[in-house]
């Protein structure tokens, strides 16, 4: 039972435009949710987190929504930047869990010149 | 300030076989935690170590071991090699080992089982 899904196994974007990744997850104990960054055969690159107290995030370009009633989180990347082609992972945990994250499957995003 | 350094970045072995593989996390952070990362199941939490104890686990048979020594660094041990086990092995550290505190990851070490 995959408790996090990344449901978009890809998205194309355009240099410039917003870049819109969806994550969505069924265990209501989850109350901090954590973005990655991934490149191949690399390690995943942390970019933002959001506890459960709040609804948004901001970080420079990068910023998460969570929607706590929809156990939906998003995260949009303003503007987009060729660089920013990467592998995306949403992932979850729960107060006293130690650090023990679950991942989503993942979203390739390219960003078109 | 140095990241997360594991070793090695790529190893070959056979069936059958044991390896183990090290992670040195960031200065001064105390939790280590593995992840296994393959194409059919995605990335999946191995077991957590805080303060040279292992906290959690997840739904890994026995064969997958790991350890903490004082100075924070760990080890992973995979024993009676698989074809299967095959994957990114990747170790990530936190700095108290508390929910609220992000968790940086290294490069990985390539396993390949022949």
């Amino acid at each position: 039972d995959q408790q996090v899904k990344q449901n978009s196994p890809s998205l194309s974007v355009q240099e410039g435009r917003i870049s819109i990744l969806n994550c969505d997850y069924t265990n209501s104990m989850f109350d901090y949710f954590l973005w990655y960054k991934k490149y191949p055969a690399e390690g995943p690159t942390f970019l933002i987190s959001i506890s459960s107290i709040k609804d948004k995030n901001e970080d420079g370009r990068f910023t998460v929504f969570l929607n706590k009633s929809a156990k939906h989180l998003s995260l949009h990347i303003v503007p987009s930047q060729p660089g920013d082609s990467a592998v995306y992972f949403c992932a979850a945990t729960r107060s006293g869990s130690a650090r023990q994250l679950t991942f989503g499957s993942g979203t390739q995003l390219t960003v078109l010149p | 300030k140095a990241g997360v350094t594991q070793t090695p970045r790529y190893l070959i072995k056979t069936r059958g076989q044991q390896v183990t593989l090290s992670c040195s996390p960031i200065s001064g952070h105390r939790s280590v935690s593995w992840y296994q990362q393959t194409p059919g199941q995605g990335l999946q939490f191995l077991f957590e170590y805080f303060s040279e104890t292992q906290r959690n686990k997840g739904n890994f048979p026995g064969r997958f071991s790991g350890r903490q020594f004082s100075n924070s660094r760990s080890e992973m041990n995979v024993s009676t090699l698989e074809l299967g086990d095959s994957a990114l092995y990747l170790c990530a550290s936190s700095l108290s080992g508390g929910t609220n505190t992000e968790a940086f990851f290294g490069q990985g070490t390539r396993l390949t089982v022949v």
